[in-house]
């Protein structure tokens, strides 16, 4: 069934280590996302990719960084750089159309050991 | 920025309808205006949109008002399933990039 798989479900970094969390996805979407959510918030954009090679910084882009070098993959990286990465971290995808929807993933949960 | 403001918990009896308010004062004429829901430990799944028509679906309905400055969202017959977090989302300048979540509506579901 095509969708968007993330992984790992759970992830613990210890301080000053980088993380990368993975998003795959098989809808043949152009767009791919990723949100941070604490709990009993909304999401909030981290990075946005509208095509391959290229993406733009959300509203809480400081202390990560991603790649998109293939239309499927979207990978996060929460560096040492980002003091409060515990938090659950979605991915979405969506067709370049203006306003189709968004499909996400399952999240993964990132707590610091 | 356009915003939506939803109350923050609804509670709704099984099986009967259930009716979703969002106030969004601000929105400009090109601003759609989406639904999306959230299970615990999952992620939003898309509910509904529209722009200014009323809108249908297998999951639910859409009414907008006329003025466009409130919507609200119709569950015709609540299950304990749709127990989740709405949130209804302006969607503007026609870049998916800029959603803005809010906190949304929690709706419980009693049998």
């Amino acid at each position: 069934d095509g969708g968007i798989t993330q992984s790992p479900k759970y992830l613990f970094r210890k301080e000053g280590q980088n993380v990368t969390l993975s998003c795959e996805q098989n809808l043949n979407h152009d767009a791919m996302y990723w949100y941070r959510q604490d709990p009993g918030q909304g999401l909030r954009l981290i990075y946005y990719s509208q095509i391959v090679n290229d993406f733009q910084k959300g509203d809480i882009a400081e202390g990560y960084s991603v790649s998109r070098e293939k239309k499927e993959s979207f990978p996060l990286t929460v560096t040492s750089a980002q003091k409060n990465p515990t938090a659950f971290y979605l991915c979405a995808s969506s067709n370049l159309i203006s306003n189709q929807p968004q499909h996400f993933g399952d999240g993964t949960r990132l707590s610091i050991l | 920025d356009a915003k939506t403001t939803q109350p923050n918990s609804m509670e709704s009896n099984e099986e009967e309808p259930v009716h979703l308010p969002c106030n969004h004062s601000t929105i400009s004429g090109t601003d759609y205006i989406h639904w999306y829901r959230q299970l615990p430990s999952q992620g939003p799944e898309y509910v509904i949109h529209g722009l200014t028509s009323n809108v249908n679906n297998r999951m639910a309905s859409l009414a907008i008002a006329e003025d466009r400055k409130s919507s609200t969202l119709i569950l015709h017959r609540a299950t304990l399933r749709d127990a989740a977090v709405y949130y209804c989302i302006l969607i503007y300048g026609g870049s998916q990039g800029n959603l803005i979540f809010g906190k949304g509506t929690k709706l419980s579901v009693k049998p």
